[in-house]
Order: structure tokens, then sequence, then C-alpha cells
């Protein structure tokens, strides 16, 4: 089945500071989503990106597709960005997705 | 507000019990799925379900128990809970299971089986 690897798998940051999260994935992809699992444990979407660009504020997404790769751009990050970043991405037409295992991120005041 | 609802958020209840977690989606959403997270083991699919009537197992679907009668709703039965069964679970809703559409989750339910 497709693999899906995250990195780094931890990251501390200074309030402030920028960031990027990688996504790599082994195959082609019809879904690419970001998600951000905050302390409480809740799953929020951040964006649905199988191609191209996005933006929502201090956060950016990045898929390129042909090299099989996501980015996720954190700027200005805050304590309120902890948390773990989760990669999930689809093939095909059973609907599952599959998760990479996330990365971690610590924000320090 | 476009949301999945689960209930209950937290449960802890004793082997062998019977117990359902609700699901719910006011999206009109085609696809609904529920997963598991445990921790090192990540997220798991349980079971999906394409359209109503339609049940498929997904990787980890021993000892639960779905159905979809209706468009919106998609709940999670556990007949006999287990130990192993203590987990972070989700339910999500797709537009369609077949096609590029992105997929909400709900806010979890954190179940304890003692």
């Amino acid at each position: 089945g497709i693999q899906v690897e995250q990195s780094p798998p931890d990251l501390i940051l200074q309030e402030g500071a920028n960031s990027t999260l990688r996504c790599n994935f082994s195959d082609s992809v019809n879904n690419l989503q970001w998600f951000h699992q905050n302390p409480w444990g809740q799953l929020i979407n951040l964006f649905y990106i199988p191609s191209g660009t996005k933006q929502n504020g201090r956060l950016s997404a990045t898929t390129v597709a042909t090299e099989r790769y996501s980015l996720l751009y954190i700027s200005s990050s805050q304590t309120t960005d902890s948390g773990v970043y989760f990669c999930a991405v689809r093939r095909g037409s059973q609907g599952n997705l599959i998760f990479g295992k996330g990365t971690k991120l610590s924000v320090k005041p | 507000e476009a949301q999945v609802t689960q209930n209950p958020r937290y449960l802890i209840t004793v082997t062998g019990k019977k117990l359902t977690v609700t699901c719910s989606q006011n999206m009109n959403h085609e696809y609904m799925s529920w997963y598991r997270q445990d921790p090192g083991l990540g997220l798991r699919q349980i079971y999906y379900s394409m359209n109503v009537e339609v049940t498929d197992k997904g990787d980890v679907p021993e000892g639960y128990k779905v159905s979809r009668k209706e468009k919106r709703n998609f709940p999670l039965i556990l007949e006999s809970p287990s130990p192993n069964q203590t987990s972070l679970y989700f339910c999500a809703s797709s537009l369609s299971g077949t096609s590029g559409y992105g997929y909400t989750f709900g806010s979890g339910t954190r179940l304890t089986v003692v």
C-alpha cells in the first residue's frame, strides 16, 4: 500500500519562529489533507490540497503531486500552534485516508 | 455550521457491556468512516460506508459493527467491548468516497474499557 512519511517527527520552536513540515508519499494520490491535532485530541482540517498552493492566514501549504511531496509552512508561530500535524492521503476509489505518523510541534513562549 | 458530531466525547465502560458511539453529519455527505487512534499505531480505519446501506470493513474491523440506515448517521457499535478497544475514536465524512473531496472529522470519542 501507499506509504506516507512525515518529517521532522518532533519540532520545538520559539514563539514567532517559522517552520516547514514535509510529507512524502510513495504513489500518486487523489486526495491530500493536512490536519492539526490539538492538545485536546481534536483533528482540525487545515488544507485539502492534492496539488498546488493554498494559504490561510499564517499557514500555507504546497503539494507537488508529480514529485510526491507536500509542505506545510507555519509563519510567526504561536503557542496555540502546538500539537501534532498530520498529512493524510488517499489513492484509488475506496475512500480510505492513509495517515502519516505526524510531526509533533511544541511552540515555547 | 457544517460539522460531524460524535457522542459521547468521553466514555468509561466495563468489559462486555454493549455500547454505541453515535456519529451524525449535516453536510449530506455520501461517505462516512470510523477511525481509531492508538499511540505508536497512528490512525487506522475500522469501517466505512460509501452510501446508505453500503458498508465495508477497513483495516481493523474485529470487535466492531456499524450500520448506515440513513445518510446522516453512522453509529459504531461495540457488542462486547474489551480493554484492547480502549482508544480515541474518530468519525469522518466526505462528499464522496470515489472522488477527490476532503474529509471532515468529528471531535473524537475517548473510550476506556476496564
